[in-house]
């Protein structure tokens, strides 16, 4: 398992702006997942990618991959108030089934 | 809801005390993991079943012991502990293995006085 890097640590915006959180990994992957979790609770599965895919969308939220840089990036448009939580990437590689995760991007949505 | 639960949501135990924590996963998976959340520190796999079978224990000392009676409960016991074993303990489960997605319950959190 390899775990992912999450950046930037903190961020605070307000709300209605748009939030950009990156991972970055070092293996290759098979694919790529990111989770949510609020203070102190179970983390949330956002949002699937796939090696093969550049770019995913799920409501406000766009996952892109490039895996020549090995990076991905989540943004979350019109950011609301109830979007303050953790977000942590989990690169997975080929026969791997450890998720293993970083110490996430702290985000703060001001209302 | 994820479909997974925990209880105790928290719990609070002196160095000498034995307790378990529970969970609970109503989505027909096959695999369930255990993970330890620390302040400060990336979340810590520390156990994975599979078919109730345990396949991984990454390092984990003896004073945490699992158990896994059936693919929908999953059990750690807890015995002796150490402050600095205070912490969120997250279960997760997942259809198998190789199913990447995770769901995950709530929490248990621990504090060892």
């Amino acid at each position: 398992s390899q775990q992912g890097e999450e950046d930037p640590q903190a961020l605070s915006i307000q709300e209605g702006e748009n939030a950009t959180m990156n991972c970055s990994y070092k293996t290759s992957i098979n694919n790529l997942q990111w989770y949510r979790q609020n203070s102190g609770r179970g983390l949330v599965h956002l949002i699937l990618i796939r090696s093969n895919e550049r770019e995913k969308h799920s409501g406000r939220l766009r996952v892109t991959l490039d895996t020549s840089k090995k990076s991905s990036s989540l943004l979350i448009t019109a950011s609301r108030a109830a979007d303050t939580a953790s977000y942590f990437c989990a690169p997975s590689g080929a026969g791997s089934y450890q998720l293993t995760f970083g110490k996430g991007t702290k985000l703060s949505v001001i209302p | 809801e994820t479909g997974v639960t925990q209880t105790p949501r928290h719990l609070v135990m002196g160095m000498t005390n034995k307790k378990s924590l529970k969970c609970e996963q109503h989505l027909g998976h096959n695999a369930m993991y255990w993970y330890k959340q620390s302040a400060k520190k990336p979340l810590e796999l520390m156990f994975v079943y599979n078919f109730k079978e345990q396949t991984e224990n990454n390092s984990v000392p003896s004073r945490f012991s699992p158990e896994c009676p059936n693919s929908s409960h999953l059990f750690l016991h807890l015995h002796t502990l150490q402050p600095e074993d205070s912490a969120l303990y997250l279960c997760a489960s997942s259809q198998d293995p190789s199913s990447n997605e995770q769901f995950f319950g709530p929490g248990t959190r621990l504090t060892v006085l």
